[in-house]
């Protein structure tokens, strides 16, 4: 089973609006990534954040990390139709070696 | 630099039949991961190589294995495809063992078994 579950499962947005995606996961972490995937293509890696890391920036990317609520949240801002893509976060686990563990994802939409 | 390789991109086997997919790490790159993404269970561990040994194994079948040559090149089989085994199946490189800086994914190689 999945360790991340992704709020909300789809969003749709006007250019220049944020978009705010959210992730829980379950058990501790060593760190927790942010990946870009457009239209069943490969995953980009956008960002990661370290468990001893509560904010991380990257250009318009936003990214925190509660470890006590075991959840993150990703923030998007002046989005761009070039972000339409699913994004999904994925924890790398302590007791399995760093290997990555994806949540469902979130279908963001950003209409023009 | 050139990014993750894997090939070939698409592919459609027959069930009962076996497949090799092939995936080149990002140069300098040693650990070597792959993934299988289905609509119906999303990204899912398949197994981690790294210096030519297989550290980490996800909850597969063992129609699934893998290797990693020298070269940090990877391949992944599947043997006795059945259906379910339709997928997109993404390899990701890193430089070392662990997460610690993210991984490059390569564009896929999506099967479908008919």
């Amino acid at each position: 089973s999945q360790q991340g579950e992704e709020d909300p499962q789809a969003l749709s947005i006007q250019e220049g609006e944020n978009a705010t995606m959210n992730c829980s996961y379950k058990t501790s972490i060593n760190n927790l990534q942010w990946y870009r995937q457009n239209s069943g293509r490969g995953l980009v890696h956008l960002i990661l954040i370290r468990s001893n890391e509560r904010e991380k920036h990257s250009g318009r990317l936003r990214v925190t990390l509660d470890t006590s609520k075991k959840s993150s949240s990703l923030l998007i801002t002046a989005s761009r139709a070039a972000d339409t893509a699913s994004y999904f976060c994925a924890t790398a686990l302590m007791e399995y070696g760093n290997k990555l563990v994806f949540g469902a994802g979130t279908i963001l939409r950003v209409k023009s | 630099k050139a990014g993750v390789t894997q090939t070939p991109r698409y592919l459609i086997k027959t069930r009962g039949q076996q497949v090799t997919l092939s995936c080149s790490p990002i140069s300098g790159h040693r650990s070597v991961s792959w993934y299988q993404q289905t609509p119906g269970q999303g990204l899912q561990f398949l197994f981690e190589y790294f210096s030519e040994t297989q550290r980490n194994k996800g909850n597969f079948p063992g129609r699934f294995s893998g290797r990693q040559f020298s070269n940090s090149r990877s391949e992944m089989n599947v043997s006795t495809l059945e259906l379910g085994d339709s997928a997109l199946y993404l390899c990701a490189s890193a430089r070392d063992r662990g997460s610690n800086y993210g991984y490059t994914f390569g564009s896929g190689t999506r099967l479908t078994v008919v």
